[in-house]
């Protein structure tokens, strides 16, 4: 069973830029979930997908992202315009049921913001 | 106040020592607890889950939740060099609340 897939792994961009995240869960999970990273700080919850419904999208910084997952398969976040602080590692995961116990995590995608 | 504190470590151990490691959290809401086990790059890597208070065992892995205490514990025996890690706890229901991660190296 392939895991969950993010790329890219690594993106540097300028300040203002655009960048657009993906991310290919375990096939037949209906539950995917975007967690960020940054510096220093605990991973922390960004929104919840149910197939292609937006469950929870709480933990969303501002309106500069936004999620989508088109079909209720893979997912994209993207980041416009970019900020400093956007900077921090990305994370992808997902599973079969929402209360599952546990979910399956992607590498995650290392954003750097100069 | 953090909804789950965690010790960041780092943590030392020699290799055959057995790891405790902790966190407590907050909100009694909570109903699942894991640990992940994170190296360096890589993405966290579900190592135990549990649903309310109890133990649980798989191998040398032993989690523990208290609610009572609202504390949240994984021990690892026999420690080896590969089990060199950031260990993350994280509660929650649906969404989970994750601690800092503790370091360990254990050593050969």
């Amino acid at each position: 069973e392939a895991g969950v897939t993010q790329f890219p792994s690594h993106s540097v961009i300028e300040k203002g830029q655009t960048v657009t995240l993906r991310c290919d869960p375990i096939s037949g999970h209906d539950n995917l979930y975007w967690y960020r990273r940054v510096m220093g700080k605990e991973i922390k919850f960004l929104l919840h997908f149910v197939k292609e419904s937006k469950q929870d999208e709480s933990g969303m910084p501002n309106n500069r992202f936004l999620a989508e997952r088109t079909g209720g398969t893979y997912s994209t976040l993207k980041v416009q315009p970019a900020e400093l602080e956007d900077s921090g590692v990305y994370f992808c995961a997902s599973s079969h049921g929402e209360l599952s116990g546990g979910y399956t995590f992607g590498s995650g995608t290392r954003l750097t913001v100069v | 106040q953090k909804e789950v504190e965690q010790d960041p470590g780092p943590l030392s151990v020699p290799e055959g020592a057995i790891v405790s490691l902790n966190c407590t959290y907050s909100n009694s809401a909570f109903q699942y607890f894991m640990w992940y086990r994170q190296y360096s790059r890589k993405g966290p890597e579900l190592l135990m889950y549990t649903y309310s208070s109890g133990n649980k065992e798989d191998g040398r892995f032993t989690a523990q939740v208290d609610k009572s205490s609202k504390y949240i514990s994984l021990f690892i025996r026999d420690s080896q060099p590969s089990d060199s890690a950031t260990y993350l706890c994280a509660s929650g229901t649906y969404k989970y609340i994750f601690g800092t991660g503790t370091r360990l190296k254990v050593l050969a």
